[in-house]
């Protein structure tokens, strides 16, 4: 079936390190795109990726890497940069990111820093 | 203030309640999404509407773009409808689908 696979779905860190977070679509989406969701507020956008091999940033993208080298992978690197990660993070797919369409959802990946 | 307002924040329900949640917002738009997140978090998409009335199954969500104020309904609600609902607008400024998300109504539908 298709969909979108993110992983890992529990993740834990040391403070200082990078990691770095998987997200595969099967449906043939141009658009993908990282949120950060935080207890009590919005999602908010990390990073968005309209084709392959192109990325922009969102709102909150300080201390996190994106790379969009084929069409069904959009990795999100946590860096050491990121002063606050823990999150729960969610990886988006959309037809196209030129115009409004329906948003395609992973499980999510849950970053602890220890 | 939100651009995105949801009400309630919260809401329990007895099986067979007819619920609904609102969600107001303040700018222009070219689509306003419905969601559901799942307590182990996933999400999925339920409705996206730019005017008038959609219908699935026992949801209902219907838009007035002049009063800016989308409601979604749950008729003869369930306890498997106990999620957190999303809603989440496409600003006509910015471009593709960079959503802005209200911050979610928990929903607990008892037996």
């Amino acid at each position: 079936d298709g969909g979108i696979t993110q992983s890992p779905k529990y993740l834990f860190r040391k403070e200082g390190q990078n990691v770095t977070l998987s997200c595969e679509q099967n449906l043939n989406h141009d658009a993908m795109y990282w949120y950060r969701q935080d207890p009590g507020q919005g999602l908010r956008l990390i990073y968005y990726s309209q084709i392959v091999n192109d990325f922009q940033k969102g709102d909150i993208a300080e201390g996190y890497s994106v790379s969009r080298e084929k069409k069904e992978s959009f990795p999100l690197t946590v860096t050491s940069a990121q002063k606050n990660p823990t999150a729960f993070y969610l990886c988006a797919s959309s037809i196209s990111g030129g115009t409004t369409g329906e948003l395609f959802f992973g499980e999510g990946s849950r970053l602890t820093v220890l | 203030k939100n651009e995105v307002e949801q009400s309630p924040q919260n809401l329990t329900a007895q099986e067979g309640e007819f619920i609904t949640i609102n969600c107001s917002y303040s700018v222009g738009i070219s689509a306003l999404h419905w969601l559901q997140q799942h307590p182990g978090g996933g999400i999925v998409s339920l409705f996206m509407l730019s005017s008038g009335k959609k219908k699935h199954g026992r949801l209902i969500a219907t838009i007035n773009i002049q009063e800016k104020h989308s409601s979604l309904h749950i008729t003869a609600s369930h306890p498997r409808d106990s999620a957190v609902y999303i809603c989440a607008v496409s600003p006509l400024t910015g471009g593709g689908n960079k959503l802005t998300f209200g911050t979610g109504t928990q929903l607990k539908v008892e037996l």
